[in-house]
């Protein structure tokens, strides 16, 4: 069955410092990648998604994912946070053709002052 | 585009009683919706998979006649909580599919007393 790992469940930085957020899975024939970011109390909101392409991916707001299927891996980064990226981060990943999202255990990631 | 509504936000209730979240993709058809569940600082869990038309396929562990999802529409999915527990109480989240993609709800808090 399909497993997805983020190595880090709290990431403390201070704004303006980049960020590496990582996110494994196990491997599989084809996958679909997927960041999302969950505000407190709200629902996910996808931030960004690797379906096929260009193994590079970005969100509007600047984070950037690299699918890398080698090290079976698609981690987050941003070169700078802002104190409003402050939420926490899922990694999911759907393969074989499936709907289904196998969700990692999240990331918090706090930007303080 | 693509907007998943839940209704309601909140909702308390008392042990015993059956309480009914409902979801809803605002400007899209949906045959496959998804029910999860969250625990405080944790990941999403995946109750159930909701087909417009048929029966919901259950996830293991999940008792299908204590949450009855009836998906009767290709916009509607609702998700009854029967004999509510306090253990039952938790953050629900759907989500509808659109093009192989999930878009999630905001959630729903049950908080069983």
């Amino acid at each position: 069955a399909q497993s997805v790992t983020q190595l880090d469940s709290q990431v403390p930085v201070f704004e303006e410092a980049p960020v590496e957020l990582r996110c494994n899975y196990s491997s599989s024939v084809s996958v679909y990648l997927f960041w999302y970011v969950q505000y407190p109390n709200q629902g996910l909101q996808l931030l960004l998604k690797y379906l096929s392409g260009s193994t590079l991916v970005e969100s509007i707001n600047g984070f950037e994912a690299e699918f890398n299927k080698s090290q079976t891996s698609f981690h987050l980064r941003k070169p700078s946070v802002h104190i409003s990226d402050t939420a926490e981060y899922f990694c999911a990943v759907s393969s074989g053709g499936s709907e289904k999202l196998v969700f990692g255990k999240g990331t918090k990631l706090t930007v303080n002052p | 585009g693509a907007v998943v509504s839940q209704h309601p936000s909140w909702v308390i209730c008392k042990s015993g009683t059956s309480v009914k979240i409902e979801c809803r993709s605002l400007d899209f058809q949906a045959t496959t919706m998804f029910w999860y569940r969250q625990f405080p600082k944790q990941s999403l869990m995946l109750m159930a998979t909701s087909n417009e038309g048929s029966k919901a396929t259950y996830e293991q562990g999940v008792e299908k006649d204590k949450f009855l999802i009836n998906h009767a529409s290709l916009t509607l999915s609702t998700l009854t909580v029967t004999s509510a527990h306090p253990e039952d109480s938790s953050f629900y989240i759907c989500s509808a599919v659109l093009v192989y993609e999930q878009y999630f709800g905001p959630g729903t808090r049950l908080t069983v007393t």
